[in-house]
């Protein structure tokens, strides 16, 4: 079975610190990317990668940055968390679409709160 | 800028009933469409997808239609169960260059199937 682990599903922080969320896929793809997902907004693309040591800006990028050293592993990075980041993280990953069906698939999401 | 649009936002059905998800999109420039469902809490369960060259896809009780030309597809549903309660998700794939993919996803339909 296909797999994209997110390393914590919970997690409680304070305000300022800094926050690391892991994600790793067994499927050797390309592309990853950061969702969060928050109530009556939708998911909205925070980072994406298609490569190692690669990186994108999505949509909301403000507040977060990535790191992928390794082609199956794409972090991200709350520098100094606020309140406002509070939210279910998503992670995700797919296949380039040249040679693959470019099929997507999701982690179990990790559920950040800041106080 | 791809906009994807699902109505619609709640449904509630009794146990039995055949239904019909509606996802459209703006742009017909896709690479692919995928259907999800999402449980409460947790991460986005891949369904169906659909490539741009394909017309439907079908797995168990579930079917996915395409109409590019018009920027719509449909999630059928068939004899449904309380089991398939839950949040269902649209996205639509498009090939920003080679080997480059984004994601865009509409803002769901809960549906409720009632024992």
């Amino acid at each position: 079975d296909v797999k994209v682990t997110q390393s914590s599903r919970y997690l409680v922080k304070r305000t300022g610190e800094k926050v690391f969320l892991e994600c790793v896929q067994d499927m050797d793809h390309e592309n990853m990317f950061w969702y969060r997902q928050d109530p009556g907004l939708g998911l909205r693309l925070i980072y994406f990668s298609y490569d190692v040591k690669m990186k994108e800006k999505g949509d909301i990028p403000e507040g977060y940055s990535v790191s992928r050293e390794k082609k199956e592993r794409f972090s991200l990075i709350l520098e100094s968390a606020s309140t406002n980041q509070t939210s279910m993280y998503l992670c995700a990953s797919s296949s380039p679409f040249r040679f693959y069906t470019g099929e997507l698939f999701f982690g179990e999401g990790s559920r950040l709160t800041v106080l | 800028k791809q906009e994807v649009t699902q109505i619609p936002a709640a449904l509630s059905v009794p146990e039995g009933e055949n239904l019909v998800l509606n996802c459209s999109f703006t742009d017909s420039a896709i690479y692919n469409l995928q259907w999800f469902r999402q449980d409460p809490g947790k991460g986005l369960t891949s369904l169906l997808l659909i490539q741009s060259s394909q017309r439907e896809q079908t797995s168990g009780r579930l079917n996915a239609s395409l109409d590019k030309s018009s920027g719509r597809s449909t999630l059928y549903i068939a004899a449904s169960q309380p089991g398939d309660s839950a949040t269902y998700l649209c996205a639509v794939g498009i090939q920003l260059s080679v080997g480059f993919n984004k994601f865009y996803f509409g803002s769901g339909t809960k549906l409720n199937v009632k024992p």
